[in-house]
């Protein structure tokens, strides 16, 4: 079955710091993964996405991911904290089921960064 | 465009009341999505549709149905509300293929 795990319900990072947020998958076939974020009161917004390429992805607001097929992992990662950055991160692997695919969710991780 | 717009942000609702929750987006995006997120639980899907006047259920779809008269519009209806479904319901689109979905702001009910 697919599923997508998010280990940490919480990571605590100092500004200035280097963050990561684990994610990690199962899925039959090419994986299709996902990064998004959520501030508090509103919707969830697009980071990035690995489909195919590049390890490395680069993203939205200085964020960056790394795809790790043997590791079934797509850790996200930013190399300097800012404390704006506080707020729930949701990975999420996308998959074919019938004539349709759809996004499944992990159940996220807050990450606070403190000044 | 305005993205996703869902009404209303914030309802409550009593134990066998019905309401819908409304959903449109102006991007004509075929696919259109239902979820709900609970704490601690991430997002759950509930119903989704590949296009107008096509919809199938998700992973939670009891309690609530859906319609696509419209490429557009994408109402989630609650018939008997419960206090289970308390929640917060957040209608998401995408275009075609493997690409982001975007999400409207959501809607917080909560059933008493």
């Amino acid at each position: 079955a697919q599923s997508v795990a998010q280990p940490e319900d919480q990571v605590n990072v100092a500004e200035g710091n280097p963050l990561t947020v684990k994610c990690t998958y199962s899925v039959s076939g090419n994986p299709y993964l996902f990064w998004y974020v959520q501030y508090p009161n509103r919707g969830l917004q697009f980071l990035l996405k690995y489909i195919t390429g590049d390890n490395l992805v680069k993203g939205s607001y200085g964020f960056e991911a790394e795809f790790n097929k043997s590791q079934t992992s797509f850790h996200l990662k930013k190399p300097s904290a800012l404390v704006s950055d506080s707020a729930l991160y949701f990975c999420a692997v996308y998959f074919y089921g019938g004539s349709q695919g759809n996004l499944i969710f992990g159940k996220g991780t807050k990450l606070s960064v403190k000044p | 465009n305005a993205g996703v717009t869902q009404t209303p942000k914030f309802r409550i609702l009593k134990i066998g009341q019905s309401m819908t929750l409304q959903c449109t987006q102006d991007m004509n995006h075929n696919y259109m999505y239902w979820y709900r997120q609970d704490p601690g639980m991430g997002l759950k899907l509930i119903y989704y549709s590949v296009g107008a006047g096509i919809t199938d259920k998700g992973e939670v779809p009891n309690g609530y149905n859906v319609s696509r008269s419209t490429t557009e519009d994408f109402p989630l209806r609650l018939e008997l509300a419960a206090p289970s479904q308390t929640s917060v319901y957040f209608c998401a689109s995408i275009g075609t293929g493997v690409n982001e979905q975007y999400f409207g702001p959501g809607t917080r009910l909560t059933v008493t």
